[in-house]
C-alpha cells in the first residue's frame, strides 16, 4: 500500500468550475507538500503546509493533522492549470528522512 | 539564477552503454536528489546527498551510482544501462533537508534504453 494516495486520479473540469484534489497518507507527518507538474514535464514546489490552509492566488490548500489528509483546491479554473498536480509526505526511514511522492491527479480544464 | 539545470534533456542508449547525468543548481544548497518518474508511478529517491563529498542511497538505488565532488553539481551515472532503466530522471536541490524545506527540480532528463 503506498503510503501516500491521491484522488482522483483524473479529473476534467470546465474552465470556472471549482476543482478538489485530496490527499491522504497513512504516517505520521509534520508537513506535506504540494507540487504541480506541467505538460512539458517541469515541476515546481506549490505548498508546504503543516497545519491550516494556505492561499496563493487561485489556489488553496488545506491540511488535517489528525485525520492524515490535504486537499487541494482551485477556484474559478481556467484551462493553464491543466497539470498533473502531485503531493508528498515526509518519512523518515532508518534514521534518515525523504519525501514519498503520491501518483498524482491528472487535471485537464476544458475552455 | 539558472535554478536547477539538467544535461542532457534527452538521450537514448542502448543495453550495455554507459552514461553520465548531470546536474548543476546555483542557489548554494546542501541537499541534492536524483529521482526517477515511471508512468503510473510516483517519484522514486534514486540517490541523494546532504553536502559535497557525501551520497546516500534512496529507495531504488541498484544500477546507479551517484557523485558529489563540487557542491553545486550531482551527477549521476549509469554503469550498464537496462531497459528497466528506461524513465524520466529528475534532479532536485534544498537548502536543508526535512520536511520543512521545499525542493526545487530541474526539467528532467528522458532516457531511453533500447
Amino acid at each position: 500500500k503506498n503510503e501516500v494516495e491521491q484522488s482522483p486520479q483524473n479529473l476534467t473540469a470546465q474552465e470556472g468550475e471549482f476543482i478538489t484534489i485530496n490527499c491522504s497518507y497513512s504516517v505520521g507527518i509534520s508537513a506535506l507538500h504540494w507540487l504541480q507538474q506541467h505538460p512539458g514535464g517541469g515541476i515546481v514546489s506549490l505548498f508546504m503546509l503543516s497545519s491550516g490552509k494556505k492561499k496563493h492566488g487561485r489556489l488553496i490548500a488545506t491540511i488535517n493533522i489528525q485525520e492524515k489528509h490535504s486537499s487541494l483546491h482551485i477556484t474559478a479554473s481556467h484551462p493553464r492549470d491543466s497539470a498533473v498536480y502531485i503531493c508528498a509526505a515526509p518519512l523518515t526511514q532508518g534514521g534518515s528522512e525523504k519525501l514519498v511522492f503520491g501518483k498524482g491527479t491528472k487535471l485537464t480544464v476544458n475552455p | 539564477n539558472a535554478g536547477v539545470t539538467q544535461t542532457p534533456k534527452f538521450r537514448v542508449l542502448k543495453t550495455g552503454q554507459s552514461m553520465t547525468l548531470l546536474c548543476a543548481q546555483d542557489m548554494n544548497h546542501e541537499y541534492m536528489y536524483w529521482y526517477r518518474q515511471d508512468p503510473g508511478m510516483g517519484l522514486r529517491l534514486i540517490h541523494y546527498s546532504v553536502g559535497e563529498g557525501t551520497t546516500a542511497k534512496g529507495e531504488v538505488p541498484d544500477g546507479y551510482n551517484v557523485s558529489r565532488l563540487k557542491k553545486q553539481n550531482f551527477l549521476l551515472g549509469l554503469e550498464s544501462a537496462a531497459p528497466s532503466q528506461t524513465s524520466v530522471y529528475f534532479c532536485a536541490s534544498s537548502y536543508s533537508r526535512g520536511a520543512n524545506n521545499e525542493q526545487f527540480f530541474g526539467p528532467g532528463t528522458r532516457l531511453t534504453v533500447l
